[in-house]
């Protein structure tokens, strides 16, 4: 079993629609981090928490420490949206992230 | 936010050539490089931890005599792929970390660099 798993692997959504994409992990984190990746492959770091909830725009991340679970949604989804979205964690001890498989987008118009 | 850059972006070689990649931190300055190899349709596999004026920490079944890093100044960090193959082909991307007072600080992404071995 992997440390971080992602859910779902794929998704296609309708352009307005709300998503949600899952993320669980099985080791002591001290953060919890969303990457996007767009198909030319750069990396942009969305969020990175610890606890709570936190918010830019159209997106909303998640962490339920208790339960090892983090959630990404986007509101409102667009076809620019299109793209890998990654989980990672820091371990307790900070420093190395270890990843999630990722989870493919595709928002329709 | 911060920014970090590679270069080149795009890279083809012929087997048997050594290539460097460049991995800058633009407006801060990066303690700790991480070097990332990612494989078509598979997520990012961390391939060394770099700090500024000391070696890099390889992960297990890296090479070091094959991926040589260089993390010369705060803001720049060199992989260099040595007598490269065309197994060697894949996206290598690097990341930045400016030490707070805290572990988990934010990691930097740079755009990635695409590596195309004859």
């Amino acid at each position: 079993k992997n440390e971080v798993e992602q859910s779902p692997q794929n998704l296609t959504a309708q352009e307005g629609e709300f998503i949600t994409i899952n993320c669980s992990y099985s080791v002591g984190i001290s953060a919890l981090h969303w990457l996007q990746q767009h198909p030319g492959g750069g990396i942009v770091s969305l969020f990175m928490l610890s606890s709570g909830k936190k918010k830019h725009g159209r997106l909303i991340a998640t962490i339920n420490i208790q339960e090892k679970h983090s959630s990404l949604h986007i509101t409102a989804s667009h076809p620019r949206d299109s793209a890998v979205y990654i989980c990672a964690v820091s371990g307790e001890y900070g420093n190395k992230l270890v990843f999630g498989a990722g989870t493919i987008l595709r928002v329709k118009s | 936010g911060a920014v970090v850059s590679q270069h080149p972006s795009r890279v083809i070689c012929k087997s048997g050539t050594s290539v460097k990649i460049e991995c800058r931190s633009l407006d801060f300055q990066a303690t700790t490089m991480f070097w990332y190899r990612q494989f078509p349709k598979q997520s990012l596999m961390l391939m060394a931890t770099s700090n500024e004026g000391s070696k890099a920490t390889y992960e297990q079944g890296v090479e070091k005599d094959k991926f040589l890093i260089n993390h010369a100044s705060l803001t720049l960090s060199t992989l260099t792929v040595t007598s490269a193959h065309p197994e060697d082909s894949s996206f290598y991307i690097c990341s930045a970390r400016f030490a707070g007072t805290r572990l988990t600080d934010t990691q930097y992404f740079g755009p990635g660099t695409r590596l195309t071995v004859l």
